[in-house]
């Protein structure tokens, strides 16, 4: 089974509207992070933003916040304003047991002028 | 604060041969790992180097082995070079500290080649 699902393939949004990328996980380890990182054309992964599995409270980060569901596994990310400069590859990626972090697929994301 | 460098940036090799990466990490931080992302794919693990030692290993063969220096840069060697080991290689920085690695850093990547 995959430990991080995503699932858009590929998304395309109008410049200045929100967008949601989708992330499921599987772990039994109760104490995981969770990350968002953005992979332009360059290659360059840059790191967006982190959630503990004990934050109580959705992590934000200027224009990104995780729509955390520890319930559910789901760790969404959320841009706000969304601006042509976001468009990239969006990875989810998760540390379990104290040290490799896990990635998904990624998300392709295409904002439109 | 001096990011995390790696080079070369881009190499070609012959299948059969031997490449050496290498990545200074990030100022503060005290572990580096490195992963291997193919086209159109999401970075695979392959180890992480802390205190000089290997601290956890993906499924890479014993071909792909790593150093950690006392200034915690890092080197990623690969022995008999496949088709298939061409892919862009990134190391990462992080500090661990009580037990846990937290956010890691990403440097620019080598793209390595092999014909």
């Amino acid at each position: 089974a995959q430990k991080i699902t995503q699932t858009q393939p590929g998304m395309f949004v109008q410049e200045k509207e929100a967008v949601t990328l989708d992330c499921t996980y599987d772990t039994s380890d109760p104490s995981y992070g969770l990350f968002w990182y953005k992979q332009p054309s360059s290659g360059e992964m840059i790191f967006l933003i982190y959630q503990g599995s004990y934050d109580q409270q959705n992590a934000t980060e200027g224009r990104y916040s995780l729509n955390f569901q520890k319930a559910r596994k789901s760790a969404n990310l959320v841009i706000s304003a969304s601006q042509l400069g976001d468009s990239a590859m969006y990875f989810c990626a998760m540390r379990e047991y104290g040290d490799k972090i896990i990635f998904g697929k990624g998300t392709r994301l295409h904002i439109l002028p | 604060e001096t990011g995390v460098t790696q080079s070369p940036t881009h190499l070609i090799k012959t299948r059969g041969q031997q490449v050496t990466l290498r990545c200074s990490s990030q100022s503060g931080h005290n572990t580096v790992s490195w992963y291997q992302q193919a086209l159109g794919q999401g970075p695979q693990f392959i180890f992480q180097y802390y205190r000089e030692e290997e601290n956890g290993r993906g499924n890479f063969p014993p071909r792909f082995s790593g150093l950690q220096f006392p200034n915690y840069s890092s080197e990623l060697n690969v022995n008999a070079l496949e088709l298939d080991d061409s892919a862009l290689y990134l190391c990462a920085s992080s500090l661990t500290t009580g037990g846990l690695t937290y956010e890691q850093y990403f440097g620019p990547g080598t793209r390595l080649t092999v014909t």
